[in-house]
């Protein structure tokens, strides 16, 4: 059974970088069926895709905040990772990872079958 | 402001059954693009509750179903319990915003 499992700061400056790694345990992630993305939650709103990488660094990016985003994989280590730079108090949120899949193999088709507990992020000085 | 559409709050005394809308457009429910549904608990993480429009994943209650017409998609609880307490999200791709998109998230209360 696949989990996983966010780590990272829980306390950023704003100006600064916030880097989050997802670790993927019970499953590879450069299985070709599968997409590997970030989501979050900030206080009392709703969810918000922040963007999605594949087994071979293909990714994509929520184009309101793709000038500031980053994603990264490393097979060897079955992680992948977020880097958000210029953070400001608006980033402030429980930033999830998630396994992203669909019955139909296409990106615009896929949903988040597994989460990741999700990790508190703070921007603050 | 989300391009898919839901009620703020839906309720429903124990048994009954409840739905949840969520409207779109062309450029996304409409496209078509599949539409999945979440269930999030108070202070939990979103659970996968349909996917593919209508598909349950193993372990979901068969008292949980989707559907899908034209522009909109629609989440049915069917018995309400109040283990159904929680924030219901559609989600579904956007292609003039060219990245998933979720609903605003429906609050389900059992009276």
């Amino acid at each position: 059974q696949v989990q996983l499992q966010e780590s990272g700061p829980g306390l950023v400056k704003p100006s600064e970088t916030l880097s989050l790694t997802c670790s993927v345990s019970g499953g590879s992630i450069d299985r070709r069926s599968y997409f590997w993305g970030w989501i979050r939650q900030p206080p009392g709103k709703g969810l918000e895709w922040i963007g999605s990488i594949y087994y071979n660094g293909s990714s994509y990016y929520n184009p309101s905040l793709k000038s500031r985003v980053a994603l990264s994989s490393d097979t060897s280590t079955n992680q992948f990772s977020l880097r958000l730079t210029s953070v400001t108090a608006a980033d402030t949120a429980v930033y999830y990872c998630a396994r992203q899949w669909g019955r139909r193999l296409a990106f615009y088709h896929y949903g988040m079958d597994v989460w990741g507990q999700g990790t508190t992020v703070t921007v603050s000085s | 402001q989300s391009v898919l559409t839901q009620p703020p709050s839906v309720s429903g005394a124990p048994g009954q059954r409840v739905t949840i809308s969520c409207t779109g457009n062309s450029s996304n429910i409409g496209a078509p693009y599949d539409v999945h549904w979440y269930q999030q608990l108070p202070g939990r993480a979103p659970k996968l509750l349909i996917y593919g429009d209508n598909y349950r994943p193993s372990g979901v209650p068969d008292r949980f179903s989707g559907s899908k017409s034209g522009t909109s998609a629609s989440l049915a609880i069917a018995g309400l319990q109040a283990e159904d307490e929680a924030e219901y999200y559609c989600q579904s791709y956007d292609r003039s915003l060219s990245g998933h998109v979720f609903g605003s998230g429906t609050n389900v209360t059992v009276l």
